[in-house]
């Protein structure tokens, strides 16, 4: 069964610094990682998709890159802004059409970029 | 990206009553659905994978006959909380997988609030 962890539990930065966010999972046989952001009280807004035979993917000043065989991710968001403020959810699908293939979500990282 | 539309996005009702939540894929076809509870403070949970003309399938601990999903047309899908109870209160988020990117996209989320 898959496991995913995040750390930290929360983050505050000033503007302008560039910041990592953590994601480990247990299951190194993961097909794809995907990088979500929750404003509060609102829905999951994708950000990035790895697929397992990525290293890395990149949009804007959002970087997500994937080590399977460590059984970790991280999201690098270059020089944060206030609006980059949010949860940032990680989660780890299975092959789909197996019953593996759901998405198991961390507990998220709660960031707070300060102006 | 693809949209996914969820109804009502806030729902207040007396304890006993039954009430449908329904999740919709506004510009791709979706074999696969898939329903989420979340608590305040906490990650996304799994409740069911929910397959277009096919019953749906329950994670561990959830019951089928409290929460019945009807996974209609390809673009349809619902949940109905039934003889709801204050503990039911919580924010229910659907998503669906676009088959050629694999990507799960997910709707604006439900505030259930039972009184």
């Amino acid at each position: 069964k898959q496991e995913v962890t995040q750390i930290p539990a929360a983050l505050s930065v000033p503007e302008g610094e560039n910041l990592v966010l953590n994601c480990s999972f247990t299951d190194s046989a993961i097909y794809n990682l995907q990088w979500f952001r929750q404003d509060p009280g609102k829905g999951l807004t994708s950000l990035l998709l790895i697929q397992s035979s990525q290293r890395e993917q990149t949009s804007g000043r959002l970087n997500a890159s994937l080590d399977k065989s460590s059984g970790r991710s991280t999201l690098y968001i270059a020089a944060s802004q206030p609006g980059d403020s949010a949860t940032y959810l990680c989660a780890g699908g299975g092959l789909p059409g197996t019953s593996g293939s759901r998405l198991t979500f961390g507990e998220g990282t709660q960031l707070t970029v300060n102006p | 990206g693809a949209v996914v539309s969820q109804h009502p996005s806030r729902v207040i009702c007396k304890s006993g009553t039954s009430v449908k939540i329904e999740c919709r894929s506004l510009d791709f076809q979706a074999t696969t659905m898939f329903w989420y509870r979340q608590f305040p403070k906490q990650s996304l949970m799994l409740m069911a994978t929910s397959n277009e003309g096919s019953k749906a399938t329950y994670e561990q601990g959830v019951e089928k006959d409290k929460f019945l999903i009807n996974h209609a047309s390809l673009t349809l899908s619902t949940l109905t909380v039934t003889s709801a109870h204050p503990e039911d209160s919580s924010f229910y988020i659907c998503s669906a997988r676009d088959p050629p990117t694999d990507t799960q996209y997910f709707g604006p989320g439900t505030r259930l609030t039972v009184l």
